[in-house]
C-alpha cells in the first residue's frame, strides 16, 4: 500500500514565477490538506480539499490556490512567487470520519527554493 | 486560535537514556497526534491519541485532555531517534484532520 506521495521532491524557482506541486493520497483516503513549513518552525495549515472543494483555508493569501481531482489527488499552485515562499510543502491525506475520528498521514514533502 | 507549546525546545541525550517530551494546548481538542520528523523532512506518525495512554515499543504517549496536555516518553533512546518531534492538535470546533502544530522538540541522541 503506497503512502502519500508528493512530486517533485525539490524545486528551484525565480521570484515572480508560478509553481505547481502535486500530491497523491494514501489509498482509500478522500481528504487532502496542504501545509507550509518554514525552516525551524512547525507546519502551518494552508487549505484542505474534500469532494473536490476547498473546505477550509488557513491564513494564506490568494496567491495560494489548489485543486482536487476525482481520484482524490491534489495540486497546490502558488503564483507570483516571493522569496518568503521558500519552504517545505507537505501534503497530508486522511479518510474523513468526522472530527475526532480522523488520522492524518503525511508525504515526504516538496522543498521549494525561490531565488 | 488554539496555541500549542512544546517543551523542551532542544534535548541532547546519550544513547540509552530516557526522556519525556511535553505538549500543552490552550483549548479543547478533538484529536492529538505525535509525529517524528526525520532529517529528510518526512513526518512519521507515532501516535493518534486524543486521550488515554498508548505504547508502541520503546515509545509511549499519554494525553490528559481535561488538563490540556500530552506527554511522549522515549525509553532507551537510540541514535535513530534523533530528529524533531511535533505534537499537532485538531481543535474542538475545527474541521476533521485540520491540524495545528506545536513548535517542536529537537532531539539529538549521541553515542
Amino acid at each position: 500500500d503506497a503512502g502519500v506521495t508528493q512530486s517533485p521532491t525539490h524545486l528551484i524557482k525565480t521570484r515572480g514565477q508560478q509553481v505547481t506541486l502535486r500530491c497523491s493520497p494514501k489509498s482509500g483516503h478522500d481528504t487532502v490538506s496542504w501545509y507550509q513549513q518554514a525552516l525551524g518552525q512547525g507546519p502551518q495549515f494552508i487549505f484542505q480539499y474534500y469532494e473536490e472543494e476547498e473546505r477550509q483555508r488557513g491564513n494564506f493569501p490568494d496567491r495560494f490556490s489548489g485543486h482536487q481531482f476525482p481520484n482524490y489527488s491534489s495540486e497546490l499552485n502558488v503564483n507570483a512567487l516571493l522569496l518568503g515562499d521558500s519552504a517545505l510543502y507537505l501534503c497530508a491525506s486522511s479518510m474523513d470520519r468526522g472530527p475526532g475520528n480522523t488520522e492524518a498521514f503525511f508525504g515526504q514533502g516538496t522543498r521549494l527554493t525561490v531565488v | 486560535g488554539i496555541q500549542v507549546e512544546q517543551s523542551p525546545p532542544d534535548l541532547i541525550l546519550q544513547e540509552g537514556a530516557n526522556s519525556t517530551l511535553r505538549c500543552n494546548f490552550s483549548d479543547s481538542v478533538n484529536n492529538l497526534q505525535w509525529f517524528h520528523q526525520n532529517p529528510w523532512g518526512q513526518l512519521i506518525n507515532l501516535f493518534y491519541i486524543p486521550s488515554g495512554t498508548k505504547q508502541n515499543g520503546r515509545l509511549s504517549a499519554t494525553t490528559v485532555a481535561t488538563e490540556r496536555y500530552s506527554l511522549l516518553y522515549i525509553s532507551s533512546s537510540q541514535t535513530t531517534d534523533s530528529g524533531v518531534y511535533f505534537c499537532a492538535v485538531e481543535p474542538w470546533a475545527g474541521t476533521a484532520s485540520k491540524l495545528t502544530f506545536g513548535t517542536g522538540t529537537r532531539l539529538q541522541v549521541t553515542l
